[in-house]
């Protein structure tokens, strides 16, 4: 079972930001936050991860509670080529079954014009 | 261009018969993934490999097969035992401990 509790569903306006938030509240110590995206019919595309550090690269923020028990995507800029369906995934550094990526059913962004 | 190919992209097949699902990587990574979607759901994994020559199950590996014979190639069959073959099959690659890489994918028909 995946690890994560999302929206099903989110919309947000063009130009404005995107905020996804995420609970992990049984998250480990060496767990870390990873955010995937999927547009229709293609396959995952990697965003950000994190650890316990707020981390920000050139597609997006990833904010992360002091108790780590929560995140939050950041899409600074919402663009119509956002939408899609957001993934939040813990996941172990360890190269066993910890490792895999267990995805859940997501929040559908719908980035409107 | 560096990236994880999957051919192709529609496959159709008849119910009882193997089939082949391609996937290269040239990103020189370790380890490969294959996992399967079903519409409106997230991705589940099927099989991966870590290196060479090694793989294990992942949590839906009844009915497919894999080979792993050289570092940038890791076919997926589909067999004739798996109860529901169609689907949305994902290939992705990764280093030991980095972010997965995803293919484009394959849409996979039986009838």
């Amino acid at each position: 079972d995946a690890k994560t509790t999302q929206p099903t569903s989110m919309d947000c306006a063009e130009g404005r930001a995107a905020n996804l938030p995420c609970n992990h509240s049984t998250i480990s110590g060496n767990e870390y936050v990873y955010w995937y995206r999927q547009i229709h019919s293609q396959g995952p595309q990697y965003i950000i991860h994190g650890l316990k550090n707020n981390e920000t690269n050139e597609m997006a923020s990833l904010i992360i509670t002091e108790d780590r028990k929560s995140s939050t995507l950041i899409l600074p800029h919402a663009t119509l080529r956002d939408t899609a369906v957001y993934y939040c995934i813990v996941r172990g550094t360890r190269m066993d079954s910890s490792y895999k990526l267990i995805f859940g059913s997501g929040t559908r962004l719908l980035v409107r014009p | 261009d560096g990236g994880i190919t999957q051919s192709p992209k529609y496959l159709f097949r008849k119910e009882g018969q193997n089939v082949t699902l391609s996937c290269e990587q040239n990103l020189n990574h370790d380890a490969m993934y294959w996992y399967r979607q079903d519409p409106g759901q997230g991705l589940r994994l099927i099989y991966y490999s870590q290196i060479v020559n090694d793989f294990q199950k992942g949590d839906i590996a009844e009915g497919y097969s894999v080979s792993r014979e050289k570092k940038e190639s890791f076919p997926l069959t589909v067999t004739s035992a798996q109860k529901n073959p169609t689907a949305f099959y994902l290939c992705a690659s990764s280093s030991q401990v980095g972010e997965q890489y995803f293919g484009p994918g394959t849409r996979l028909t039986v009838t």
